[in-house]
């Protein structure tokens, strides 16, 4: 079993359209990541969401983590075929051992 | 900006063979990191390092060493390569525990 539980494991949409993608765990976090991968890259961190209910947007890109501190959530408004990529997110239990969810991949058709 | 550089974008090889992964970071950065990452499986830590000449075991060290003589450089190893470490394989360096990892753009090898 993984820490961090991401849903859906891919999504498909049309240019335009709202998308939403979760990060689960049954465990707190002090904070947590989220990195955007694009094909032939390695992951890129887009975000750092600290404190429990904290909202962060990035453009059209709204990330929240959750009052628990357990959970968090991608939201992206309008989205376009350069939003295209593999999502994931990855939190620190403890040390340094960084832990990633097992990803979303997202397909913005035009 | 950060730069992380695998030195193979691709690499085949056969079972058997002893693999040499490199990587190396310009920013000074004391913690380093190799990954694997597998559809379905996300990014699974194999080991990591950080300081020169230490090393910790990540959660799949099974086939695999790393080897940290230099700051820079983080070297991941793998003594007799079989087909189940076929994967795509990316480096990370980050400056502390609670800095963003910065990746290189990964090594796809395949194992025959």
């Amino acid at each position: 079993t993984q820490l961090l539980e991401q849903s859906p494991q891919f999504l498909s949409i049309q240019e335009g359209e709202n998308l939403t993608v979760y990060c689960n765990s049954s465990s707190v976090f002090s904070s947590l990541q989220w990195y955007r991968q694009e094909p032939g890259e390695g992951p890129v961190l887009l975000v750092t969401v600290v404190t429990g209910g904290e909202v962060k947007k990035l453009k059209r890109l709204t990330f929240q983590f959750g009052d628990a501190r357990k959970d968090s959530s991608l939201h992206i408004t309008a989205a376009q075929p350069g939003d295209t990529g593999l999502y994931l997110c990855a939190a620190n239990p403890n040390d340094y051992k960084l832990s990633f969810g097992a990803g979303t991949t997202v397909t913005v058709r035009a | 900006d950060v730069k992380v550089t695998q030195s193979s974008r691709y690499l085949v090889k056969r079972t058997g063979e002893k693999v040499f992964l490199e990587c190396v970071q310009d920013m000074d950065h004391e913690n380093m990191f190799w990954y694997r990452q597998d559809p379905g499986l996300g990014l699974r830590l194999i080991y990591f390092s950080y300081d020169v000449k230490m090393k910790e075991k990540g959660d799949i060290p099974e086939g695999y060493s790393v080897s940290r003589e230099k700051k820079e450089r983080f070297s991941l190893i793998l003594e007799s390569a079989s087909t189940n470490q076929t994967s795509m394989y990316l480096c990370a360096s980050c400056r502390d525990s609670n800095s963003p990892l910065h990746f290189g753009n990964g090594t796809r090898l395949t194992v025959t």
